[in-house]
């Protein structure tokens, strides 16, 4: 159980565009999902915290207005990248963790994103 | 703020080798320490953790013991497998809020 989907896995995309990105527990409610973006050879850096129904808390540094990040339901949060730019090329993570009131989560297969 | 520090790599050992990846932490509070485990191609697992003082996780083989006194949470196994080339992951989740805070990762490539 706790498992973790990540679609697509793979998005290339020219410079301008919004891209998509989906997480979805397949067979638990997450209450709160996390979004990482993980650049080659780096580690993991929290992007924004996101609880089902409310607005995602987003890290220091982390444009709100560029990372679009929804939270509609317990099985499905969604980061847009608005108007992507090469810069935005990386490696995006989700995760999730069944309630509020536990450390451990379960982390998606992850989202390549190039931006030609 | 909170952090986590590990060993760099690329770490290189031979197929019974012992390994230990060391880590270290700083952060206020009582955190709780993992390690994740990254496969090629693959999502991030829990590999183990630990939750308090002298607790040691273990895993696969794999084990690691939290030490406040040091601030440390090394992983160590005693004889590695080929298939334990991976990239190993420590990190904490502070008291304060249940983010993972990562270290930068350590690549373990075990060769026959």
């Amino acid at each position: 159980g706790a498992v973790v989907s990540q679609h697509p896995s793979w998005v290339i995309c020219k410079s301008g565009t919004s891209v998509k990105i989906e997480c979805r527990s397949l067979d638990f409610q997450a209450t709160t999902m996390f979004w990482y973006r993980q650049f080659p050879k780096q580690s993991l850096m929290l992007m924004a915290t996101s609880n089902e129904g409310s607005k995602a808390t987003y890290e220091q540094g982390v444009e709100k207005d560029k990372f679009l990040i929804n939270h509609a339901s317990l099985t499905l949060s969604t980061l847009t990248v608005t108007s992507a730019h090469p810069e935005d090329s990386s490696f995006y993570i989700c995760s999730a963790s069944r309630s509020e009131a536990t450390d451990t989560q379960y982390f998606g297969p992850g989202t390549r994103l190039t931006v030609l | 703020g909170d952090s986590v520090t590990q060993m760099e790599g690329p770490v290189t050992l031979s197929e019974e080798a012992f390994l230990t990846i060391n880590c270290t932490y700083t952060a206020t509070g009582y955190p709780s320490l993992f390690w994740y485990v990254q496969y090629p191609g693959e999502g991030l697992q829990l590999l183990l953790k630990a939750t308090k003082a002298d607790d040691k996780g273990s895993n696969k083989g794999f084990e690691a013991t939290y030490r406040k006194e040091t601030t440390s949470f090394h992983l160590e196994k005693g004889s590695v497998q080929v298939s334990d080339s991976a990239v190993y992951f420590c990190a904490l989740c502070s008291n304060s809020g249940y983010a993972l805070n990562f270290g930068k990762g350590t690549s373990l490539l075990v060769t026959p």
